[in-house]
């Protein structure tokens, strides 16, 4: 089953980019990688998902080496509403895309 | 559309007590699923549906039922609840699991105790 290791927590400053990578060594061949966001006292929410190569959206880019081991989440200029447990997930294909969340990690972005 | 709503927002029953968590969608979803969250950890899959009358395990399964009558409907029972089902439970849906597109759409979540 596809595992996903990621860093518990990070910090960083507004204005700054930040970059979380995570690692996921068995992930198949036909199954995409995904990130969620979450706040406090909410449910998750649907970031990114890709499956190699660079992925942009209007709030984050997603890139992935060829051998997808892993992939970085990169979020330009973060602001303060950016702070937030992140998570990286594989999206099982052949499980019908069922997602199996790991610790996450918490970013706080400072002023 | 509502997207996925979820009720009751709050839940405490007492050990041995049984009831159900509601979770709808207006998106003709195919895929529908259960989570659990406990403090400080990440979500746990309790079981999911892939489309009408299909159901499966995940993760966590044991303590729950589930299944799946409607396209919109996917009710998550409590069989005899005891206090390791204290959680914040979440139901989510996506378009299809066999798409491109894996995003999920969560709901606002339960906050069960179980005393």
């Amino acid at each position: 089953l596809a595992k996903t290791t990621q860093p518990i927590s990070m910090d960083s400053y507004e204005g700054q980019e930040v970059n979380i990578t995570c690692s996921h060594n068995n992930i198949a061949t036909n199954d995409y990688i995904t990130w969620y966001q979450q706040f406090p006292s909410q449910g998750p929410r649907f970031i990114i998902q890709g499956y190699k190569t660079k992925v942009t959206n209007e709030v984050a880019s997603l890139f992935i080496p060829a051998d997808r081991k892993s992939s970085t989440l990169s979020l330009p200029r973060v602001s303060l509403s950016d702070t937030a447990v992140y998570y990286c997930l594989v999206a099982l294909y052949n499980q019908g895309g069922k997602l199996i969340f790991g610790q996450g990690t918490e970013l706080s972005v400072k002023p | 559309n509502a997207g996925v709503t979820q009720t009751p927002k709050f839940q405490v029953l007492k050990t041995g007590q049984s009831m159900t968590l509601q979770c709808a969608q207006d998106m003709n979803h195919e895929y529908m699923s259960w989570y659990r969250q406990d403090p400080g950890m990440g979500l746990r899959l309790i079981h999911y549906s892939v489309g009408a009358g299909i159901t499966d395990q995940g993760e966590v399964p044991n303590g729950y039922n589930v299944s799946r009558s409607t396209t919109e409907d996917f009710p998550l029972r409590l069989l005899s609840a005891a206090p390791s089902q204290t959680s914040v439970y979440f139901c989510a849906s996506s378009l299809t699991g066999t798409a491109s597109s894996y995003e999920q759409y969560f709901g606002p979540g339960t906050r069960l105790t179980v005393t």
